[in-house]
C-alpha cells in the first residue's frame, strides 16, 4: 500500500537554526509529493509541493526535492523562526486517486528564542 | 473572502448520540473531504465527494455518514456506531477530481469532538 513516514516529534531548535525534518514514502504509483503545515488550533495549509522527480518546492524560505532514488521528500529551512513553530505533514497522492491524500503522522517544530 | 467555514468549533457528545459536523465553502470548489485526526496519527480520510450528490468511502467510514446535496455544503454525521469518536475533524476541498494530482486541498479550521 501507500505510506508516509516522517521523523517524530517534537522537533525543539533555537532560533536561527537549520532545521531538516525527514520525510519518505511508499507508493505504489508515480506520486505528487506535498509539506503541509497546521499551526495551533487551525486546518492545514499547503506549504509547497512537487510533482515529479528532482522537482524542487520552495516558500516561505522553506524547500523540498523530490528524490524520486531515495524515496525521500525532506523539508529544510536555513534559519528557522519563533514564527514557524507548528506542526508539519508530509503527504502523497497518486495519478488516478482524484486528490486523495496519504499523510505522515506529522513533526512538531518549536522554535526558541 | 472566500475559504471553508466549519462549525462548531468544539463538539460534545453523549452516549448513544448521533451529532453533525458542519462544513461550508464559498470557493466553488467541485470535490470534498473529511478528515479524522488523532493525536501522535496523521490524518486519515472518513468520505470523499467529488461532485454533488455523489459521495465515497474514504479509509476509515464506519460509524460516519454523509451527504452532498449541495455544491457548498458536505456535513458529516457521527453516529452512535463510532465508538471512538473523539478527535479533530477536519473537512477540505479542491477545484476538481480528476487525473490530476496535484491539485492543492483547502482546509477549514477543524471541529474538536469529544464524548461526555
Amino acid at each position: 500500500g501507500n505510506s508516509v513516514t516522517q521523523m517524530e516529534g517534537p522537533v525543539t531548535l533555537s532560533e536561527e537554526a537549520f532545521l531538516t525534518i525527514n520525510c519518505t514514502y511508499t507508493a505504489t504509483g508515480y506520486p505528487s509529493l506535498f509539506w503541509y503545515v497546521q499551526y495551533p488550533g487551525e486546518g492545514l495549509q499547503l506549504l509547497l509541493k512537487a510533482t515529479k522527480a528532482d522537482d524542487k518546492g520552495s516558500n516561505k524560505g522553506f524547500e523540498a526535492t523530490y528524490r524520486k532514488e531515495t524515496t525521500s521528500f525532506h523539508l529544510e529551512k536555513g534559519s528557522v523562526q519563533v514564527s514557524d513553530s507548528a506542526v508539519y505533514f508530509c503527504a502523497l497522492s497518486l495519478t488516478g486517486g482524484g486528490n486523495k491524500l496519504t499523510f505522515g503522522t506529522g513533526t512538531q517544530l518549536k522554535v526558541e528564542l | 473572502d472566500g475559504g471553508i467555514t466549519q462549525s462548531p468549533k468544539y463538539l460534545f457528545r453523549k452516549e448513544g448520540q448521533n451529532v453533525t459536523l458542519s462544513c461550508e465553502q464559498n470557493l466553488n470548489h467541485d470535490a470534498m473531504y473529511w478528515y479524522r485526526q488523532d493525536p501522535g496519527q496523521g490524518l486519515r480520510l472518513i468520505y470523499y465527494s467529488q461532485i454533488v450528490n455523489d459521495f465515497q468511502k474514504g479509509d476509515i467510514a464506519e460509524g460516519y455518514s454523509v451527504s452532498r446535496e449541495k455544491k457548498e455544503s458536505f456535513p458529516l454525521t457521527v453516529t452512535s456506531a463510532q465508538k471512538n469518536p473523539t478527535a479533530f475533524y477536519l473537512c477540505a476541498s479542491s477545484t476538481r477530481w480528476g487525473t490530476a494530482t496535484n491539485e492543492k486541498l483547502f482546509f477549514g479550521s477543524g471541529t474538536q469532538l469529544s464524548v461526555l
